[in-house]
């Protein structure tokens, strides 16, 4: 699976858009993009995940770059209950395992 | 709710003690993988169960055990429990495919004194 480096912390404001941005240099060419994110006390909750092209879904949009060395999670309008930690996963092959860094925690401000 | 459910929701051991978590998948998946996740990390991958055999292990050592049942439905067993032992662990379920996303459950978050 491939490293993943994202910021430790991140802010907002309500009802603003919230960019947040994730490396995976060492991204393999059949390595998707996931992004998981964990509300206080709540286990991980899937949020959108990709392989090259730009991902939207309900909760969020996937940005990924031409490369694929990076990706951003688009969260279009941050409420108070977007506040948690967001991992970014590379991730592939048939052993389905998420490795899981230390994560961006977002906070958001009213 | 994802559907997956875990229990216990809370445990306390005793040091070398032995403790079994349960954990239901969401309808229709056969793949269950479980987590630890200590206080301010991410959670870290112990093993995944596929149709009942084991498919794949992290970095934990052998008194860290699993089965998985017919239905499905999966037990992480720890033998000899350490202080370092107390963690949150996850359990998730899914398709066994890398495109797809797993579904967690709410964790038992387990103390070992």
């Amino acid at each position: 699976d491939a490293k993943t480096t994202q910021p430790n912390s991140m802010e907002s404001n309500e009802e603003e858009p919230v960019h947040l941005p994730c490396n995976h240099s060492t991204i393999s060419g059949t390595d998707y993009i996931h992004w998981y994110r964990q509300l206080p006390s709540q286990g991980p909750e899937y949020v959108i995940h990709g392989l090259t092209s730009n991902v939207n879904n309900r909760m969020a949009s996937l940005a990924i770059a031409e490369d694929r060395k990076s990706s951003t999670l688009i969260l279009h309008r941050a409420t108070l209950r977007d506040a948690a930690v967001y991992y970014c996963i590379g991730n592939g092959g048939s052993n389905y395992k998420l490795t899981f860094g230390k994560g961006t925690l977002l906070t958001v401000n009213p | 709710e994802t559907g997956v459910t875990q229990s216990p929701t809370h445990l306390i051991k005793t040091r070398g003690q032995q403790v079994t978590l349960r954990c239901s998948s969401q309808s229709g998946h056969n793949t269950v993988s479980w987590y630890q996740q200590a206080l301010g990390q991410g959670p870290q991958f112990i093993f995944q169960y596929y149709r009942e055999e084991e498919n794949g292990r992290g970095n934990f050592p052998p008194r860290f055990s699993g089965l998985q049942f017919p239905n499905y439905s999966s037990e992480l067993n720890v033998n000899a429990l350490e202080l370092d032992d107390s963690a949150l662990y996850l359990c998730a379920s899914s398709l066994p495919r890398a495109n797809t996303e797993a579904f967690f459950g709410q964790g038992t978050r387990l103390t070992v004194v």
